[in-house]
């Protein structure tokens, strides 16, 4: 199946500070991403929608400002979590789309 | 899209067929049945899909009943590494155009 790359794999940052997360279609081309996120013991939730070019659509109750969605070329889109407070530390997990749709690895944001 | 009914859990010896069930009754015409699966702290792996028909790949098979009210997928010889949490969801545009709805799934134990 394609490939679908995130990163870092981990990140550990202070309270207040900004982290970015790169995902990439390593041997595809993707118009559309998908950032989800999951927390312990819990099912993924979807966050936004990552359109190439155009502003990224964000689910209800997800805040666009916090969680800065960057989709520039067509094998990158990127997630910043702006000012990361404790209650962000999560499993944050991109998808592509070829076919079908594949996932990255994820990355588990702790916010100290 | 419509909604999935799973057990929560399921153990299966190793060797053995894994079967898991997953209701979706509510399923409309245009809408495919795909199965993910997740192992612990990894992303999502495709499994398999289908529309109406069985449908066998390298990892699975897919059985869906005639009325698509349900579906079983179907490892048949488990191995340790396919213990993981399965996702069965039911997905308009085939999964290739539209986010992903990710319900709590069946956490499959694969035992010795």
């Amino acid at each position: 199946g394609a490939v679908v790359s995130q990163h870092p794999s981990w990140v550990i940052c202070k309270s207040g500070t900004s982290v970015k997360i790169e995902c990439r279609s390593l041997d595809f081309q993707a118009t559309t991403m998908f950032w989800y996120r999951q927390f312990p013991k819990q099912s993924l939730m979807l966050m936004a929608t990552s359109n190439e070019g155009s502003k990224a659509t964000y689910e209800q109750g997800v805040e666009k400002d916090k969680f800065l969605i960057n989709h520039a070329s067509l094998t990158l889109s990127t997630l910043t979590v702006t000012s990361a407070h404790p209650e962000d530390s999560s499993f944050y997990i991109c998808s592509a789309i070829t076919n079908e749709q594949f996932f990255g690895p994820g990355t588990r944001l702790t916010v100290l | 899209d419509a909604k999935t009914t799973q057990p929560t859990s399921m153990d299966c010896a190793e060797g053995r067929a894994a079967n898991l069930p997953c209701n979706h009754s509510t399923i409309s015409g245009n809408e495919y049945v795909y199965w993910y699966r997740q192992i612990h702290s990894q992303g999502p792996q495709y499994i398999i899909h289908g529309l109406k028909n069985n449908e066998t790949n390298e990892m699975a098979s897919l059985i869906i009943t005639e009325d698509r009210k349900s579906s079983t997928l179907i490892l048949p010889h488990a191995t340790l590494r396919d213990t993981a949490v399965y996702y069965c969801i039911v997905s308009g545009y085939g999964g290739s155009q539209g986010n992903l709805i990710f319900g709590k799934g069946t956490k499959l134990s694969v035992k010795p």
